[in-house]
């Protein structure tokens, strides 16, 4: 079966801090994988998508960027952090056909301060 | 712009009682649909999906979806306290290849001992 693993559960950085976040797929090749933002008491924002490796494509122009370095692993970075980069950050995967749901990891809650 | 609308609630049922949450969608070719639950601090997880006009049961959990007025809704029969959580209504609009979902901002739900 696929799982989905993305790490850490909470980070706490200060302003202006770099960030990575790392998230990893097992069981299943050539995924879509997508990062998305939930800000407190807002929906779901994709942030980045990817169909493969090195392609990335960006739904919000931000201080953020994505990477694939391989087939299964997705990074979400930032070179300096800002106080509005708080939020819940989620991880998840889909496989290539454009009518599957998508399935996400545990997330990883980020405070900005 | 694809949107995709809920009520935010709170909704609040007894014990028992049936649970219904809708969902609006602006793009008439969106031809997938899913239900997501997202318990407080945590990822949301897949509970439906749903791709053609009429009902699907699964356990207590009914989709219905009509396409002709552009609605897809969740019952949720003999509602727990267990059921507590925000749903999520994703839509994957038409011509999408890529698994990209839009989601509604969610329905709070509340089932009262």
């Amino acid at each position: 079966s696929q799982t989905i693993h993305q790490w850490p559960a909470t980070l706490v950085q200060p302003v202006g801090s770099p960030l990575s976040l790392e998230c990893t797929v097992e069981g299943t090749s050539n995924p879509n994988l997508y990062w998305y933002r939930q800000a407190a008491g807002r929906g779901l924002q994709l942030l980045f998508y990817s169909v493969g490796i090195g392609q990335i494509s960006s739904e919000v122009p931000q201080n953020l960027s994505a990477s694939r370095p391989q087939d299964r692993q997705f990074i979400l970075s930032s070179k300096k952090l800002l106080l509005s980069d708080s939020g819940f950050y989620l991880c998840a995967w889909s496989v290539r056909t454009g009518d599957s749901p998508l399935h996400f990891g545990n997330g990883t809650r980020l405070t900005v301060t | 712009q694809k949107e995709v609308e809920q009520n935010s609630g709170p909704l609040s049922v007894p014990e028992g009682a049936i649970a219904s949450l809708n969902c609006t969608y602006s793009d008439r070719g969106s031809q997938s649909f899913f239900w997501y639950r997202q318990y407080s601090g945590k990822s949301p997880e897949l509970i439906m999906s749903i791709y053609s006009n009429g009902d699907k049961e699964d356990g207590r959990f009914t989709a219905q979806l009509n396409k002709a007025s552009q609605y897809v809704s969740l019952l949720i029969r003999d509602s727990q306290p267990s059921d507590s959580a925000t749903y999520l209504c994703a839509v994957n609009p038409r011509g999408s290849t890529l698994g990209r979902l839009y989601f509604g901002r969610g329905t709070q739900l509340t089932v009262w001992p």
